[in-house]
């Protein structure tokens, strides 16, 4: 059966600095993955997913992702944190219909 | 275009009431998930969807259960309810069944506290 971990369910990080998620997928097979962010009091939005293709993948907010299959790891990364960054996000595998999401990390920017 | 709605965004009920939530996804889109968030279990899935028959199902009891209609809106419903039923329910739709690579929509969920 597949899951999804991640690594920290808060990270807190300055304004300016790098924002690094981590994302890790147990599954035979390389599932579809996505990023989800949640901001309070609202649904999920999509940040970005991974298909096919090439393994880097650049979502919305200037937040990007890369898919290591070696690593079964699918870290999201923003090089500069903004204070409109702080949210819960969460990351997401689907296998064969299956989707299973991660228990989410929220992120916290300090000024 | 509009997106996803719920109604109502805020409930209240007491144990052992029933009670039914209301989705409308976005037009054109005939695929709607529901997903129950809690902080102790997160996000989990409760059901898809597509053309009116449900695909897909997770692991809640036999109290949780839904429909879809022509015109793609969806309703969930919880009968006998339980504290352990407070949660945020939230839907998702897509323009195709599964998942898989289509993008889902989430709304603004259905907040439920059960008193």
């Amino acid at each position: 059966a597949q899951s999804v971990t991640q690594l920290g369910s808060h990270v807190s990080v300055s304004e300016g600095a790098l924002v690094l998620l981590r994302c890790n997928y147990s599954s035979s097979v390389p599932p579809y993955l996505f990023w989800y962010v949640q901001y309070p009091n609202q649904g999920l939005q999509l940040l970005l997913k991974y298909t096919t293709g090439a393994t880097l993948v650049k979502g919305i907010n200037g937040f990007e992702a890369e898919f290591k299959k070696s690593e079964t790891s699918f870290h999201l990364t923003k090089p500069s944190a903004h204070m409109s960054d702080a949210a819960e996000y969460f990351c997401a595998v689907n296998l064969n219909n299956d989707m299973r999401f991660g228990a989410g990390t929220r992120l916290t920017v300090k000024p | 275009k509009a997106g996803v709605t719920q109604t109502p965004r805020y409930l209240i009920k007491t144990r052992g009431q029933q009670v039914t939530l209301s989705c409308s996804p976005i037009s054109g889109h005939r695929s709607v998930s529901w997903y129950q968030q809690t902080p102790g279990q997160g996000l989990q899935f409760l059901f898809e969807y597509f053309s009116e028959t449900q695909r897909n199902k997770g692991n809640f009891p036999g109290r949780f259960s839904g429909r879809q209609f022509s015109n793609s809106r969806s309703e969930m419903n919880v009968s006998t309810l339980e504290l352990g039923d407070s949660a945020l329910y939230l839907c998702a739709s897509s323009l195709a069944q599964g998942a898989r690579y289509n993008e889902q929509f989430f709304g603004p969920g259905t907040r439920l506290t059960v008193l």
